[in-house]
């Protein structure tokens, strides 16, 4: 079964710093591009970041740019988010997701983790 | 503010039909492909159209969608009761080089 499992969401204060995690199983990880998209509470659904399958190929929405940082462990099957200078409205859940080069085609999603940015 | 613009909230009763709106522009809809995301409540997004108009195995056929210029559309025709959820339309935008989502439609079947 493909699967996808976030880890590492917390509460945290403002300024503060998270890292989150996304282990793979059930497909060849190091073959798919990966993102990560977060959700708000109550609110839609955001692109965030995303990186090829080797890891020299990475892109960030500019509202996380400079603050935050998307690496991958190929031999660990796992998919990173280095989250610094956090905000309030970083506040959503972080879900992680299998991706394909230049499409919106994202299959399957994590569960997701809940990332709460206050004081 | 999304790049995509979908009605906020959509609603028809069991047995009909409804049509959910998503428009972009130029640089997003009118060059590439649109897909549609479901997100029942308290879960992850699936994907329900892909590619424009294909549907992935396991979604009923009772879900089709389209394009036309710099808007797309997502219908769904016999509604049940476990079709009411958040749509999400989202496609690659070449000027932002990265893929973009509409702001969600909430459907209610009444």
């Amino acid at each position: 079964e493909v699967q996808l499992v976030e880890a590492g969401g917390d509460l945290v204060q403002p300024g503060g710093s998270l890292r989150l995690s996304c282990e793979a199983s059930g497909f060849i990880f190091s073959h798919y591009w990966m993102h990560w998209v977060r959700q708000a509470p109550g609110k839609g659904l955001v692109w965030v970041s995303r990186i090829n399958s080797d890891g020299s190929n990475i892109t960030y929405a500019d509202s996380v740019k400079g603050r935050i940082t998307i690496s991958r462990d190929n031999a660990k099957s796992t998919v990173y988010l280095e989250m610094n200078s956090l905000r309030v409205d970083d506040t959503a859940i972080y879900f992680c997701a299998r991706g394909m080069s230049g499409s919106p085609w994202l299959d399957p999603w994590g569960q997701g983790t809940p990332v709460t940015v206050s004081a | 503010q999304s790049v995509l613009t979908q009605p906020p909230s959509a609603s028809e009763t069991p047995g009909q039909g409804v049509s959910i709106s998503c428009s972009g522009s130029s640089s997003n809809i009118g060059k590439n492909y649109v897909y549609w995301y479901q997100q029942l409540p308290g879960t992850a997004p699936k994907i329900v159209i892909y590619k424009t108009n294909h549907r992935p195995s396991g979604v009923p056929d009772r879900f089709s969608a389209s394009k036309s210029g710099t808007s797309a559309s997502l219908a769904i025709s016999g509604l049940r009761s476990e079709d009411e959820a958040d749509y999400y339309c989202a496609v690659w935008d070449d000027s932002l080089s990265s893929p973009v989502f509409g702001g969600g439609t909430k459907l209610t079947v009444l």
